[in-house]
């Protein structure tokens, strides 16, 4: 399958501070990704929809201004968390879409887990 | 927003018997389903997708759709104890603009 390569992996930062975690497809082009955060053994929670050269579309209770979402290129989207606080400790999953087909599955960045103290 | 459901299980098998998951959706406009495996601490890997009615089998596993119930299974033949994870069913919606997710279902299998 495709690969989406997420990076941090694993982020420790201080509260107050902002953390900004890349998704990129490696070997596609990706008119879409989604954003997911997963709290402790609960299941994914669909965040944002990244489309490319545009607005993300931000799921009912996602802050947008706290949770920045920049897609510049077919093959990039990063989500920013500004001023992070304890409760954004979570694990942070992008997904992206290949582009020009229809029903095509998503493929998984390998999560990145913010740990904000 | 619309929804999918699943049993969070645990669903407990024997290895070698047949595991049976189960998923409904709530939006009659999707048009695709997937079936993901979730290790502990780790992301979602893609087990198998299905977009027409019927069954679609690779492999050990068998996926099924019924779109007038509204309803995707996934059988898992011969399960071994590497296949205990977390099973996330999701289906798009009908712009095939989000991703929908249910709760995922427990699976242990016993050696």
């Amino acid at each position: 399958g495709a690969v989406v390569s997420q990076h941090p992996s694993w982020v420790i930062c201080k509260s107050g501070t902002s953390v900004k975690i890349e998704c990129r497809s490696l070997d596609f082009q990706a008119t879409t990704m989604f954003w997911y955060r997963q709290f402790p053994k609960q299941s994914l929670m669909l965040m944002a929809t990244s489309n490319e050269g545009s607005k993300a579309t931000y799921e009912q209770g996602v802050e947008k201004d706290k949770f920045l979402i920049n897609h510049a290129s077919l093959t990039l989207s990063t989500l920013t968390v500004t001023s992070a606080h304890p409760e954004d400790s979570s694990f942070y999953i992008c997904s992206a879409r290949v582009s020009g087909t229809d029903n095509a599955e998503a493929f998984f960045g390998q999560g990145t887990r913010l740990t904000v103290v | 927003q619309k929804e999918v459901e699943q049993n969070s299980g645990p669903l407990s098998v024997p290895e070698g018997a047949i595991a049976s998951l189960n998923c409904t959706y709530s939006d009659r406009g999707s048009q695709s389903f997937f079936w993901y495996r979730q290790y502990s601490g780790k992301s979602p890997e893609l087990i198998m997708f299905i977009y027409s009615n019927g069954d679609k089998e690779d492999g050990r596993f068998t996926a099924q759709l019924n779109k007038a119930s509204q309803y995707v299974s996934l059988l898992i033949r011969d399960s071994q104890p590497s296949d205990s994870a977390t099973y996330l069913c999701a289906a798009f919606n009908q712009a095939g603009t989000a991703l929908i997710f249910g709760k995922g279902t427990t699976l242990s299998v016993s050696s």
